[in-house]
């Protein structure tokens, strides 16, 4: 499985768009990138996911890089309630999904 | 609503207890999970099963024992309570084999276990 690195915490204005970087250079050719967050001990959220192409839905866009070797998730206006840990997490094999230790995005007014 | 749904949200047990927790999903998905999540906030996986079958044990001590009456249920059984067992359990499910649109796991709310 392949290893990531998220710094550990972030800090974001309301209402600014918030990068949260993944360094996940081990990655292989078929495992997607895979974007969850937990608001304040709930269960894990989805965001979003891809394998090569930059993605986009109502919460997030994510840019991967064309290596696959890092990815960016884009929080384009943040609020408050994104205050949360986000993962990234590589993967394919959807019995072993493993969580790192994320970064702590505090959304402040 | 469809979702996954655990009982109970909180246990407040004494060790050496034996307790249960249960999940349900109607997702229609085929793979059921239980995560741990301890004091330091990380998450780890502990059981998978696919359609009652477990696939995945990653080195849980014998006193859990998680049990898939269907495909739909994934229920954890923990004998003889520990204190270091106090954490917050959460349950998931996913296609095993997902469309590509799939979007992995679906989590449930958690059972806060506390252990004294």
């Amino acid at each position: 499985d392949a290893k990531t690195t998220q710094p550990p915490s972030m800090d974001c204005a309301e209402g600014r768009a918030a990068n949260l970087p993944c360094n996940h250079s081990t990655i292989s050719g078929n495992e997607y990138v895979y974007w969850y967050r937990q608001i304040h001990s709930q269960g894990p959220q989805y965001i979003i996911h891809g394998l090569k192409n930059n993605e986009t839905n109502e919460m997030a866009s994510l840019i991967i890089t064309e290596d696959r070797k890092s990815s960016t998730l884009i929080l384009p206006h943040a609020t408050l309630r994104d205050t949360a840990v986000y993962y990234c997490i590589p993967g394919y094999n959807f019995n072993k999904f493993y969580f790192g230790s994320g970064t702590k995005l505090n959304v402040k007014p | 609503d469809t979702a996954v749904s655990q009982t109970p949200k909180y246990l407040v047990t004494q060790m050496g207890n034996d307790k249960s927790i249960k999940c349900e999903q109607n997702l229609g998905h085929d793979t059921m999970y239980w995560y741990k999540q301890d004091s330091k906030k990380f998450l780890k996986i502990m059981f998978s099963y696919n359609n009652k079958e477990l696939i995945i044990n990653e080195t849980v001590p014998n006193r859990f024992s998680p049990k898939s009456p269907d495909k739909a249920h994934l229920n954890l059984h923990i004998n003889s309570l520990e204190l270091g067992d106090s954490a917050v359990y959460f349950c998931a499910s996913s296609h095993r084999r997902p469309p590509l649109r799939s979007y992995g796991y679906t989590f449930g709310s958690g059972t806060r276990l506390t252990v004294v």
